[in-house]
């Protein structure tokens, strides 16, 4: 692969489950972040990671947890899953400071 | 204010036209400025960089105005190919994090 991935490309979920979305990147970035974009609100920042094993919060970290404990890899996971967070999800990576480069995305839908 | 504000449109304008959009940001430390380009239902992409001598990269040109606070694109002699939403994208003092515009939605109609 060549680039940042994203898995599952879609997923119906019901309400209090559990799920992880998936991110990988080859490019060796130090930086990765996961943002949520819904109509009307554009994206917002979920969760980001500088290098490997810290992680920080952005603007809508609630309901939401991460781990980086490698430098290609940063899954999100949703511990309890609510309607609210049916949203497209994109994870992206960046040199430290520089362009991001965004996965394909996950559309998310929590019934 | 909002961190980074722009007009939402849509933007209509038939094939050749010249648009412009505008984007402001709130805070005077911000330290990168870029437009991205988001094509329905795909990841967002970089278009290009704005630096603050302003820059062109063939019919798009973006400035800078540090002092007022703003950025802006510019697209000449439009494709319908250039239909997509424009983010105002602008990295924070801290260089932590992007924060993005919500967008301006361009239509090129032949």
């Amino acid at each position: 692969i060549a680039g940042i991935t994203q898995a599952p490309t879609s997923q119906i979920l019901a309400a209090g489950r559990r799920m992880t979305l998936r991110c990988t990147q080859d490019m060796r970035h130090n930086a990765m972040y996961w943002y949520r974009q819904d109509l009307g609100l554009g994206l917002r920042l979920i969760h980001y990671s500088n290098t490997a094993g810290t992680t920080g919060k952005g603007e809508v970290p609630d309901g939401y947890s991460v781990s980086r404990a490698n430098t290609d890899d940063f899954p999100l996971t949703l511990a309890s899953a609510v309607p609210s967070q049916t949203s497209v999800y994109f994870c992206a990576s960046s040199a430290a400071g520089g362009r991001q480069f965004f996965g394909p995305g996950t559309r998310l839908t929590v019934l | 204010r909002k961190e980074v504000e722009q007009d939402p449109g849509p933007f209509n304008v038939p094939e050749g036209a010249t648009v412009a959009f505008n984007c402001t940001y709130s805070n005077s430390a911000s330290q990168s400025f870029f437009w991205y380009r988001q094509d329905c239902r795909k990841e967002p992409k970089l278009l290009m960089s704005v630096y603050s001598s302003g820059n062109e990269d063939g019919r798009f040109t973006a400035q800078l105005n540090r002092a007022s606070q703003y950025i802006s694109l510019l697209i000449r002699d439009s494709k319908l190919s250039d239909s997509a939403t424009y983010l105002c994208v602008v990295i924070n003092q801290a260089g932590t994090a992007l924060i993005f515009g919500k967008g301006t939605t361009l239509s090129v109609s032949s």
